[in-house]
């Protein structure tokens, strides 16, 4: 079974853009959430989506935002970007609440 | 008070040595608890899942949990230097199932010295 997928992997951005990240959960996976991992503050988690429904969000500004399509493919945006957005972008996929969570290889963000 | 706290680390030990990493909780409610093993520049990989008290075994892995003392721990035995990494420990609040999300410690670097 193939797992967490995320396009694009690398991107370079400038400030005050906006970006939108992709992930395609593993299949039969209706969970999907997001997490920014930067070297001062760790594994953050952004939000989280179950059957096209944001079920859970943390402490980011509403400058990121996400959506979930009926497919279970989900996508993040951040709009009008900081130097402080540079990060890795993790999305997870899960069968469902308590399950395990399997992360995909992540989007690199630069923000310049 | 972190949610969940991990040492930083590096935690070094001799090949074929154990060696324990260890996790605190904040929550006492938490119900799903996880390991994760990072390599640098990857994206975190499911080492175990814990779920009630005890140990779990799983090839040279074993997690422990103890939801008294809030308290998780992972043994990695016979240690190669292919386990040098950070581990990860997450903790799923599950508030009645209303919340499906993970909450990570800040990682502990575990370093396998041939």
């Amino acid at each position: 079974k193939a797992g967490v997928t995320q396009t694009p992997r690398y991107l370079i951005k400038t400030r005050g853009q906006q970006v939108t990240l992709s992930c395609s959960p593993i299949s039969g996976h209706r969970s999907v959430s997001w997490y920014q991992q930067t070297p001062g503050q760790g594994l953050q988690f952004l939000f989280e989506y179950f059957s096209e429904t944001q079920r859970n969000k943390g402490n980011f500004p509403g400058r990121f935002s996400g959506r979930q399509f009926s497919n279970s493919r989900s996508e993040m945006n951040v709009s009008t970007l900081e130097l402080g957005d540079s990060a890795l972008y993790l999305c997870a996929s899960s069968m469902g609440t308590g399950n395990v969570w399997y992360f995909g290889p992540g989007t690199r963000l630069t923000v310049t | 008070q972190k949610e969940v706290e991990q040492n930083s680390g590096p935690l070094s030990v001799p090949e074929g040595a154990i060696a324990s990493l260890n996790c605190t909780y904040s929550d006492r409610g938490s119900q799903s608890f996880f390991w994760y093993r990072q390599y640098s520049g990857k994206s975190p990989e499911l080492i175990m899942s814990i779920y009630s008290n005890g140990d779990k075994e799983d090839g040279r892995f074993t997690a422990q949990l103890n939801k008294a003392s809030q308290y998780v721990s992972l043994l990695i035995r016979d240690s190669q230097p292919s386990d040098s990494a950070t581990y990860l420990c997450a903790v799923n609040p599950n508030y009645g199932g209303a919340t499906n999300k993970l909450i990570f410690g800040t990682g502990t670097l575990l370093a396998v010295q041939p």
